[in-house]
């Protein structure tokens, strides 16, 4: 059975304050690894996904990468608007998501 | 081109009605698929579907929980006689091919009473 876990399961940062978000996962036959950020209230918003062992992605102040058993969700000078739950997903030969149970973020001003 | 719409945003039932959400995927997209989310865990999945055909429904109780996705109008996730333990958030979610990106609705979020 697909695993992923995120850390921490909380982040409170300061305004400007980089970090780092993580989701290692066991699957067999990864076809994509998936970032998506939720809101409160609303359903999660796609980011990036990756699919292959050293790529990168970015967008804005986030930046994600991928190695054979774990991503990483960097956030650099990060804003209160970057305050949200960023969820990591696996995508197996079966094609459906399974998700991790979230990082929540908390940027302070 | 609106986004995957779900309905309603709330919907409240007493034990044992039945609850019927709705899904209309994004235009151009013919895979559906629906997760659950209870307070302080993740998205769990339950089913996935395209027109007219149930892929795989392995995350779905086997009672009281049925979907379909017709050939004509939305996707529709059925849970029949409610208990306390249904009340979570469902959401919906369609992509334009098996391996595309999954693009999600606002959800629905069932209370049971």
């Amino acid at each position: 059975e697909d695993q992923v876990t995120q850390s921490p399961e909380a982040l409170r940062l300061q305004e400007g304050e980089s970090s780092s978000l993580n989701c290692s996962y066991t699957v067999s036959g990864l076809r994509g690894l998936f970032w998506y950020r939720q809101d409160p209230g609303k359903g999660p918003e796609f980011l990036f996904t990756l699919y292959s062992a050293g790529e990168e992605k970015e967008k804005e102040r986030l930046k994600a990468t991928l190695t054979k058993k774990e991503s990483f969700l960097h956030i650099t000078a990060p804003k209160p608007e970057d305050s949200a739950t960023y969820l990591c997903a696996v995508q197996a030969d079966d094609y459906k998501l399974s998700f991790g149970a979230g990082t929540t973020v908390t940027v302070r001003a | 081109n609106a986004g995957v719409m779900q309905n309603p945003r709330h919907l409240v039932r007493r034990r044992g009605q039945e609850a019927r959400l709705r899904c209309s995927p994004m235009k151009g997209h013919s895979h559906v698929y629906w997760y659950r989310q209870l307070p302080e865990e993740g998205l769990k999945f339950m089913v996935y579907l395209q027109k007219e055909n149930i892929i795989d429904e392995s995350g779905m109780p086997k009672e009281r929980f049925s979907a379909e996705f017709p050939k004509e109008g939305p996707s529709i996730l059925r849970i029949q006689q409610v208990v306390r333990g249904d009340s979570a958030a469902y959401f919906c979610a369609s992509s334009q091919g098996a391996s595309e990106k999954l693009f999600f609705g606002s959800g629905t979020q069932l209370s049971v009473l």
